[in-house]
């Protein structure tokens, strides 16, 4: 089955410490979004990619970096996670605006972030 | 920019009871989706609805499109229908902004 993916579902990293979560995505989708959501709060748009086009939310942290090596797979960089960075990770994919049809978003079961 | 907002907050229901949530937003928008978040967190596509009525079993969604609002119908609820359910909106240019969500509690 079509499907997105999540890599690790759980991570534990300690203050400061460098950490990379991975999504990958077998629905051949031109946009990968990732979206950061802490307890009781809506998913929050933190960038997303459209083919290799990079967009930034304005008010997403410095600390965030993104990365898109090809197609199926981004990854999410946290340089130094703070304490206030412990949260869900969610990736999800679309077609596209303008491909043709629905532009419908999937998401990947997400990756749990804990910050010692 | 566009504000989505959600209706009820929270909402407790007897097992076999039917309820309405309502999604309200502020500007036109591209697409329209409802979905379930599960106890572990999984995003789970129920409609892509950006007008129209449609029906997938005991669900149902419509979107008024000219009038800025959108449903969701759950009938017959069963305790696996709890958790929170979210709409999210699609406006230009890719951006994608997310009600805060209606939590619902069914109980036996």
């Amino acid at each position: 089955d079509a499907m997105v993916i999540q890599n690790p579902r759980y991570q534990v990293t300690q203050f400061g410490k460098p950490v990379t979560l991975s999504c990958s995505q077998t629905l051949n989708h031109n946009v990968m979004y990732w979206y950061q959501q802490k307890s009781s709060q809506a998913p929050k748009l933190l960038f997303h990619y459209y083919d290799k086009d990079f967009n930034n939310e304005a008010d997403t942290p410095d600390n965030f970096q993104s990365r898109r090596p090809n197609t199926s797979f981004c990854f999410l960089d946290i340089r130094s996670p703070g304490l206030g960075d412990a949260a869900m990770y969610l990736c999800a994919t679309s077609r596209g605006p303008g491909v043709g049809g629905r532009n419908e978003q999937f998401f990947g079961p997400g990756t749990r972030l804990t910050v010692l | 920019g566009i504000q989505v907002e959600q209706s009820p907050p929270d909402l407790i229901l007897q097992e076999g009871a039917n309820s309405t949530l309502r999604c309200n937003f502020s500007d036109s928008v591209n697409n329209l989706q409802w979905f379930h978040q599960n106890p572990w967190g999984q995003l789970i596509n129920l409609f892509y609805i950006p007008s129209g009525t449609k029906q997938n079993g005991r669900l149902s969604a419509t979107t008024v499109a000219t009038e800025r609002y959108s449903l969701l119908y759950i009938s017959s609820s069963q305790t696996t229908d709890s958790g929170v359910y979210f709409c999210a909106v699609e406006t230009s240019y890719d951006k994608v902004i997310f009600g805060p969500g209606t939590s619902l509690s069914v109980i036996p």
